[in-house]
């Protein structure tokens, strides 16, 4: 069981916006920054957002992070048929001295 | 650019040792705030991660496997090894090393490897 918890699954049109979110705790998402990952079968993870709404280079500016509290969250505007995958949350957790991911959203686009 | 490779066995026994190793280019681990880091995914899992070596020579590991790993780096050869002992079927997964950036209490992976997979099986 993932320390950060994150919906099994989320979907939506060519087109649309969609948000997954992520929840965790003070140690963790309270006290740290969130980054997130794009994960497809076969390939390396991506990292998509980090210091909880920052892309990096070469990410579309459809991705955009966000932290309020204890939880986080992830919007996709403009969804494409080609963000379909696996999306991973990640944070520093102070008590477990390492980072911990969340258990991952599964996104289809229909 | 930065970019890291992973190696190892593709298979290995029951109670055998693994040693993956992470070659990496592009990027020093000595720079300040620069870490490796390895996760692994299990057939039809979440991500996992497992350990972490920093800039400095300061290591961690995941709670639950600590008693496991082994997470060292040669600067010279620019290569980090994790070693896991005691392997069981349940440790088949993809294992990645990673590029980490770790600043306080910002962490992130920014540069992933592509994967090795390791079947444990007699």
């Amino acid at each position: 069981q993932s320390v950060l918890t994150q919906s099994p699954s989320a979907s939506g049109t060519p087109g649309q916006r969609v948000t997954i979110s992520c929840s965790g705790s003070r140690s963790n998402i309270g006290g740290s920054t969130v980054s997130w990952y794009q994960h497809l079968p076969g390939t390396a993870p991506k990292l998509l957002i980090h210091s909880n709404n920052q892309r990096p280079s070469g990410v579309p500016d459809r991705f955009s992070g966000s932290k309020s509290g204890t939880s986080a969250s992830l919007a996709i505007s403009g969804l494409q048929s080609e963000d379909e995958a696996d999306y991973y949350c990640a944070a520093w957790d102070d008590s477990l001295n390492g980072p911990v991911f969340g258990g991952g959203t599964k996104l289809t686009v229909l | 650019q930065a970019t890291l490779r992973e190696s190892g066995p593709a298979l290995v026994k029951p109670t055998q040792t693994l040693t993956l190793t992470c070659t990496f280019s592009g990027f020093s681990l000595t720079t300040g705030g620069v870490c490796v880091t390895w996760i692994r995914q299990p057939p039809g899992k979440a991500l996992e991660w497992l350990a972490l070596i920093d800039w400095d020579g300061d290591t961690y590991y995941t709670t639950s496997l600590r008693t496991r790993l082994t997470i060292s780096k040669d600067t010279s050869k620019n290569e980090v090894v994790l070693t896991m002992t005691n392997m069981d079927p349940v440790d088949t997964a993809t294992y990645y090393c990673a590029r980490a950036q770790l600043v306080y209490y910002d962490y992130y992976m920014d540069v992933w490897g592509k994967g090795t997979t390791v079947t444990v099986s007699s």
